[in-house]
Formats: C-alpha cells, sequence, structure tokens
C-alpha cells in the first residue's frame, strides 16, 4: 500500500496567499526529495533532504525535513500565478533502494 | 543535464493491442527506469532497467505485461501488452539525475496513453 503520504491533495489560493504541503511516512526514510510537476509536463526535481530537521530554502520555498525523519514539509511564501502545479514528495524508505511518491498536491492559484 | 526523448508523444490504441515506447538519453546511464502516471495520480515505478540485465519489476508488475529492452546504455523500450482501457496512462522514462544525488530521478517528457 501507499507508504508515503501527502496532504492536501488540492490546495487553491489568492495569488499573494502562502502555500503547504504536507508529507507522511509510516516508516523512517533515508531521504526525502520533492518535485514540481507543471500542468501538461514531466515531475522536475528541486531539493533532496537527508538530515533530521533539515531546513532548506530556494527562493520563495521551503523545505523541511522533521525530527524523526518520517515526515516533511514544503512552504511556499507568497503564491506567484508560476507557482501552479502539483508537487510530490518521494522518500526512500530505510532499507529499500527505490524511491516512493507520495500522491501530490494540487495547486492552483487566482491571479 | 541529460536530454531524454520518448516516442510516441501520445498515442490513442484500442484494447487487445500492444504498444511500444522509446526512450532514448543523449549520454550512457547505467540505470534506467519506467513509470506510469495515471491520470491525475502519482507516480508508480513499473520497472529498473539495467543494460546487460533483466529489467526488475516492481511489485504488481510483470515482464509479460509490460516487456522492457535494454540494448545499450542510452535506450530502452517499454511495452504495454494486450492493452485495456486500465492502462491509459501518461508513462516516464527517467534517468538518475546529474548532481549525483542517489535516486534524483530526470524524467523524460512522458508518454500519454489512452486505450479505447
Amino acid at each position: 500500500g501507499q507508504q508515503v503520504m501527502q496532504i492536501p491533495q488540492y490546495q487553491h489560493v489568492q495569488e499573494g496567499e502562502d502555500f503547504t504541503t504536507y508529507c507522511n511516512s509510516s516508516t523512517t526514510l533515508s531521504n526525502i526529495q520533492w518535485y514540481k510537476q507543471r500542468p501538461g509536463g514531466h515531475p522536475v526535481f528541486l531539493i533532496q533532504l537527508v538530515k533530521s530537521g533539515e531546513v532548506k530554502k530556494q527562493k520563495r520555498l521551503t523545505f523541511q525535513f522533521g525530527e524523526a525523519k518520517k515526515n516533511s514539509s514544503l512552504h511556499i511564501t507568497a503564491t506567484q500565478t508560476t507557482d501552479v502545479g502539483t508537487y510530490f514528495c518521494a522518500g526512500i524508505i530505510q532499507g529499500a533502494q527505490k524511491l516512493v511518491f507520495g500522491q501530490g498536491t494540487r495547486l492552483t492559484i487566482n491571479p | 543535464s541529460a536530454v531524454i526523448s520518448q516516442k510516441p508523444s501520445r498515442d490513442i490504441c484500442q484494447r487487445g493491442t500492444s504498444l511500444t515506447i522509446q526512450c532514448q538519453v543523449d549520454s550512457q546511464v547505467t540505470m534506467m527506469f519506467w513509470y506510469r502516471q495515471q491520470p491525475g495520480q502519482s507516480l508508480t515505478l513499473i520497472a529498473t532497467a539495467n543494460q546487460g540485465s533483466e529489467a526488475t519489476y516492481e511489485s504488481g508488475f510483470v515482464i509479460d505485461k509490460f516487456p522492457i529492452s535494454r540494448p545499450n546504455l542510452t535506450f530502452s523500450t517499454l511495452t504495454v501488452s494486450n492493452m485495456s482501457p486500465e492502462d491509459s496512462s501518461i508513462y516516464l522514462c527517467s534517468v538518475e539525475g546529474p548532481s549525483g544525488i542517489q535516486y534524483e530521478q530526470y524524467f523524460g517528457p512522458g508518454t500519454r496513453l489512452t486505450v479505447t
């Protein structure tokens, strides 16, 4: 079954509002990756987090990895229309040798 | 970064037929991956294809349904056999990304398959 859960499934915001998507695993992850898929496009790698409690920033995007390495979040500050798309987390389950994707959060923005 | 192309980009097929999807990379890569993304859904790994060996299939996917070839370090094919409407999906090939991050996936543009 699905080992990496992501919420919410959909999020609609006004341009300028913040946005957060959450990723949870029932088991400890070796690392967590985040991808963005624009409508009609393919997923594009954004970042990887490896260390417990790690926080990384890319301009308006802030990525966090939980202390227990079982959860992660992506926060976008002051969304812009270019942020539209589906954001996927993907984790490597400890002991496994493959990436498991969450269900994704589809972000739409009202300009 | 590697440039990945897939053919066809989309197709509409009748049930019971088979479709072979090609994935070409402009540089040599050890591992190539095939994913399925059903409409509005997440990505599911079908199999990992290494050159010179049999593909490794994930749970729920079998070689008879999704035969894979990997004749060299730049090319792979995935065949979707005896298709049914449930096979309607986007099929993506990927390689490990250029930054050296383990399991970072660098995806091709995808093949959008509709089975009628």
